[in-house]
This record gives C-alpha cells, sequence and structure tokens, in this order.
C-alpha cells in the first residue's frame, strides 16, 4: 500500500526528444507528487509537483500527468537537452498539515540525453 | 540560501567499526530524515525526526540508530559496520508547514565498508 514504482530504470533519448518516466502508487490516501532531480555528486532537487484536483501540470519544458482513477502519474521533458542528463525521482506523500512531510520515493530512472 | 551540509563526501571504514555520518541544516527546519540510495532501489528512509529528541524508524532501520539533540543537527550511527551497508546515504530536511513538504538534501555521504 505504501509503494511508488517507478519505470523505467534508465532511459537514453536524443537531444530535442521528449522523455517520459512513469510513476504508479497504490495508497488513494496519497495526495502529492512531486518530482526530484539529482545531478551527479548532489543531492535530489524538488523540480515539479502536482495535486490531484488537477490533471496536468507544466512548468517549462517539464510537464506532469497525472491520472487518478489509474494511479500513475509521469514526468515528460519536452525537447529533452543534455543538461537534463540526471537520475529522476517520483514521490507521493499527503499533503496538508499535521503531518511528518514523509515523501514515499520511487526507485529512479537514470536519464541520458544524447547530443 | 537553504543549506544541509553532511560530515564527510567520502567514507571508508572497516567491518564491525562504529559510523557516525552528521547532518546540519540551517534553515531551522523541524524535520530531519536518513536515507539510503542504492541502484534501482531508489531513496529508501532509514529514521525520521519530527523534533528534538523525537525519532521514528523508517523503512530500513536495521543496523542503524540516530540521534537528535539539537534542531539543526541529525546523526546517523552504524553500531557496527558491515559490508551490506556500503552505500550512498543523504540526509534531508523539510518544514512542516500546511502545504507540500519539499526536502532539501546535502549532496550525500558515499560509505565503503570494508
Amino acid at each position: 500500500q505504501q509503494q511508488v514504482k517507478q519505470s523505467p530504470q534508465s532511459l537514453i533519448v536524443q537531444k530535442g526528444g521528449i522523455s517520459i518516466i512513469n510513476c504508479a502508487y497504490e495508497n488513494t490516501a496519497f495526495d502529492y507528487f512531486p518530482w526530484y532531480q539529482q545531478f551527479p555528486g548532489k543531492g535530489p532537487a524538488l523540480l515539479i509537483a502536482i495535486r490531484p484536483d488537477v490533471s496536468e501540470k507544466k512548468e517549462g519544458r517539464f510537464t506532469i500527468s497525472f491520472n487518478k482513477s489509474a494511479k500513475q502519474f509521469s514526468l515528460h521533458i519536452m525537447d529533452s537537452q543534455p543538461g537534463d542528463s540526471a537520475t529522476y525521482f517520483c514521490a507521493a506523500s499527503k499533503y496538508g498539515s499535521g503531518n511528518t512531510g514523509k515523501l514515499i520515493f520511487g526507485q529512479g530512472t537514470t536519464l541520458q540525453v544524447k547530443p | 540560501d537553504v543549506k544541509v551540509t553532511q560530515s564527510s563526501r567520502y567514507l571508508v571504514k572497516r567491518t564491525g567499526e562504529k559510523v557516525f555520518l552528521e547532518c546540519v541544516q540551517d534553515m531551522d527546519h523541524e524535520n530531519m530524515f536518513w536515507y539510503r540510495q542504492d541502484p534501482g532501489l531508489g531513496l529508501r528512509l532509514i529514521y525520521f525526526s519530527y523534533d528534538v529528541k523525537m525519532k521514528e524508524k523508517g523503512d530500513i532501520p536495521e543496523g542503524y540508530s540516530v540521534s537528535r539533540e539539537k534542531k539543526e543537527r541529525f546523526s546517523l550511527i552504524l553500531e557496527s559496520a558491515s559490508t551490506n551497508q556500503t552505500s550512498m546515504y543523504l540526509c534531508a530536511s523539510s518544514f512542516p508547514g500546511t502545504g507540500g513538504y519539499e526536502q532539501y538534501f546535502g549532496p550525500g555521504t558515499r560509505l565503503t565498508v570494508t
């Protein structure tokens, strides 16, 4: 019930292409879904997040698509650039006060964007 | 600027040694977390703390303990290091506000146990 499953484990995309990473969750109590980006030698950092009241959120070239009925969400990176090469983690938690702020992370996807 | 620092970037220890990993945050955050990161397994929560001297087990607490004597500092302790504890260890902190809880991560400590 607490798992978040992420796929693929690794992804190679040509520059200018679209990168797509998928996640699925089990716990219907989750209502906050962030994506974290980690560059080599650095800790993860928040990239973009979505709540279930919308089906899509876009920030620049990064878009989260959310399907509540399927309990799935995905990250799309449009016009992928070599600088996007990093490890991406999806996560899930409950939103709002009174919570510990625990995030359940997916397994991670290593993205390589080839020039 | 938000900052989470970890005492070492790389650490090599021998089997059976007691190991201390230190994490300090300068954001006055209540919540602090210790994760280990392994390829294909993602970030797995070892312990977290939501206040000074308070701690809760995460998903993989076996072989680890923690200490939080001051708000800004959260220590991870490997009582008797074993080779299966070779990993990247990440510390994070967050503020328990009324919204989503952005976690701020340190750069990680790569621990090798030989």
